[in-house]
């Protein structure tokens, strides 16, 4: 059964790169949509994009300009750069697996790491 | 960007009684060409990330149990608990996997009364 664990800082200082990785383990990292979505605290969830495993992405045009979703198949990790942070970044960053269309909800979900954006 | 609209915000439902949620969505998201609605409806208990309930509008996920259900087709849908139990008490999302972006509604949180 998949599993997916987040991991990097809990802080990061306004203007500076948010690095989070996410590894999975369980099943291979072939045929899939590999995702960041984040949730504010105390509020919804925003899609932030994805790496297919072939390596190609697709971002969320409110942050496009900003983020780098990559993907080390060697170790079956993927990582999310975000650039420029500032307070509006703080959030839960969870890492999420979509399958392929027509499979292409989010399932399973990372535990989610807490991103403090703050000097 | 299709926008996802859930109602209402919240509600308290008495244990063993019916609790309904609602979403809307600005597109429809019926692909013609299988006739599926790329619609899921997620849980989230506080402290934990979301859990799959429902994906095709209608199809639950192995292991959700079957008072969860949910209906509705192109824009209009809905996600019902048919028999509220304490364990049920949580936010509860809509999204749509049809396009992208992909977006979610923006929650429903359900208590109990």
């Amino acid at each position: 059964q998949v599993q997916l664990q987040e991991s990097g800082p809990g802080l990061v200082k306004p203007s500076e790169t948010l690095s989070l990785t996410c590894n999975v383990s369980g099943d291979s990292i072939s045929n899939y949509y590999w995702t960041w979505i984040r949730q504010p605290p105390g509020r919804g969830l925003e899609w932030i994009g994805y790496v297919h495993s072939i390596g190609s992405t697709n971002y969320n045009p409110s942050l496009k300009n900003r983020v780098t979703i990559s993907l080390d198949t060697s170790k079956t990790q993927f990582s999310l750069k975000l650039t420029s942070v500032t307070a509006a970044d703080t959030a839960v960053y969870y890492c999420v697996r979509e399958g392929l269309r027509p499979y292409n909800w989010f399932d399973p979900w990372g535990q989610g790491i807490l991103v403090t954006v703050s000097s | 960007d299709i926008a996802m609209t859930q109602s209402p915000d919240s509600l308290a439902v008495s244990l063993g009684e019916r609790a309904t949620i609602n979403c809307k969505s600005s597109q429809s998201v019926l692909f013609s060409s299988n006739n599926k609605n790329y619609l899921a409806w997620y849980q989230q208990k506080p402290g934990q990330p979301p859990k799959l309930l429902i994906y095709w509008a209608s199809t639950r996920q192995s292991g959700v149990p079957d008072r969860f259900s949910g209906s509705g087709s192109g824009t209009d849908f809905t996600l019902t608990i048919s028999s509220l139990r304490a364990e049920d008490v949580a936010v509860y999302y809509c999204q749509q996997h049809y396009s992208i972006p992909r977006t979610f509604g923006q929650g429903t949180k359900v208590e109990i009364k």
